[in-house]
């Protein structure tokens, strides 16, 4: 079965970094993008970017152009989260979402979500 | 960006009652990529509805979608006590992907 397994929680201080993991299993890692999508506490969803595993091809939210990256590693099937120069309004549960092999900006599977939390 | 706006913020019902959430977007969807997804506390988003109108694999048939262009609606029949949650659409046809601000159900 599909399974999307994220990192723990993490806290950093404001002007740090955090990169978070999610290993994908149950399916071939390399068909399917990658999205990312946060929600700050109590609030909605809010779509960060996707990530095409098979070469790498990313499209980030403007509003964080700049300061994400995603990246992944083929041998362990794991995608990776970097946000920069974090800030307390970044305080959110990250959530990786699959897209779906048709219409892959839809979102078919999601992890369990890591929460980041930026406190100084 | 598409906005995506639903109504209402918060829905008050009784199990076994029909539910009725709407959702509308500023610009036309393409295609009519509109989802729906239901998410309990402490727990990630699960898809519901794809393409406005299709059950994603393993939902219960009290659930539907309908709409097209700029309104959508999802419905569920008959309410069960698992059913109440907060319930948030999707517009997935033009980049930046949007979602609503969210549905909350709630037990009356």
């Amino acid at each position: 079965q599909v399974q999307l397994v994220q990192s723990g929680a993490e806290v950093r201080k404001p002007g740090a970094s955090v990169k978070v993991s999610c290993k994908a299993s149950g399916y071939s890692f390399a068909s399917y993008h990658m999205h990312w999508v946060r929600q700050a506490p109590g609030q909605g969803l809010e779509w960060m970017g996707i990530f095409n595993p098979n070469g790498g091809d990313t499209i980030y939210a403007q509003k964080f152009q700049g300061r994400v990256t995603m990246t992944r590693d083929t041998s362990t099937s794991t995608v990776y989260m970097d946000l920069s120069s974090l800030r307390s309004e970044d305080t959110a549960v990250y959530y990786c979402a699959r897209g779906d092999y048709d219409d892959y900006t839809l979102l078919d599977y999601w992890g369990q979500g890591t929460l980041v939390t930026v406190s100084s | 960006e598409i906005v995506l706006t639903q109504s209402p913020g918060t829905l008050s019902l009784s199990p076994g009652e029909r539910a009725t959430l709407s959702c509308r977007a500023s610009q036309s969807v393409s295609s009519n990529y509109l989802a729906w997804y239901q998410q309990k506390p402490g727990q990630a988003p699960r898809l519901l509805i794809y393409g406005a109108v299709s059950r994603a694999t393993g939902i219960p048939d009290r659930f539907s979608g309908s709409g097209s262009g700029t309104d959508f609606t999802l419905t569920i029949s008959r309410l069960e006590p698992e059913d109440f949650a907060v319930y948030y659409c999707q517009q997935y046809g033009r980049s930046p992907i949007t979602f609503g601000q969210g549905t909350r159900l709630e037990i009356k």
